[in-house]
């Protein structure tokens, strides 16, 4: 299975932009990236994915290297809602259908 | 509120005794998801169902762990004689079929096993 590597953590000024990066450098042609997040004290929830392109939604933009060995979510305005621990995973389509959540990137935003 | 909802959010019960969470997910959401959680660690899938039909099983639902999905609407996941090392978060999640990765999680019923 391809594998997902995160920095442990990261912190970041409210107000400012956030660039969280994954390598999947065993990315296979057919693998989705997902990107969740999980809130203090919440279940994880559904950021943004994307297979090739570069994408964009109200949350978050998720950036995909040519190469599709790394990718880097955006969070254009951190704000202290923002605060989390971030997921970057890996789907295939011949893997099941559940989710591979790794050790993610604890995400902290000062005011 | 029509997102997942699970109950209860807290259990504590002794060693060797049996629990029985639920989880209710989206009505429209025929794909129905549990995942384990301990501390510092990201969720681990255990299993999940198609309607009424469970596909798949993690090897880390031993056979103290049940989940049914009776009617294709509600789940509920049990274990008996537990053990400590069945404290943790368990997290429901639910999703179309037609967008089984974006799945939509319940916030959780925390075990305690003391």
């Amino acid at each position: 299975d391809a594998k997902t590597t995160q920095p442990n953590s990261m912190e970041s000024n409210e107000e400012e932009p956030v660039h969280l990066p994954c390598n999947h450098s065993t990315i296979s042609g057919t693998d989705y990236i997902h990107w969740y997040r999980q809130l203090p004290s919440q279940g994880p929830e559904y950021v943004i994915h994307g297979l090739t392109s570069n994408v964009n939604n109200r949350m978050a933009s998720l950036a995909i290297a040519e190469d599709r060995k790394s990718s880097t979510l955006i969070l254009h305005r951190a704000t202290l809602r923002d605060a989390a621990v971030y997921y970057c995973i890996l789907t295939s389509g011949n893997a099941g259908n559940m989710l591979t959540f790794g050790g993610g990137t604890r995400l902290m935003v000062k005011p | 509120d029509t997102g997942v909802s699970q109950n209860p959010r807290h259990k504590i019960t002794k060693r060797g005794q049996n629990v029985t969470f639920r989880c209710d997910p989206i009505s429209e959401h025929n794909r129905l998801y549990w995942y384990r959680q301990t501390l510092g660690q990201g969720p681990e899938f255990l299993t999940y169902f198609q309607n009424e039909a469970q596909l798949e099983k993690s090897r880390l639902l031993s056979d103290r762990f049940s989940a049914e999905r009776p009617k294709g609407s509600f789940s509920t996941l049990e274990i008996q004689r537990t053990e400590q090392g069945d404290s943790a978060m368990y997290l429901c999640a639910s999703s179309l079929m037609l967008s089984p990765y974006e799945q939509y999680f319940g916030p959780g019923t925390r075990l305690t096993v003391t």
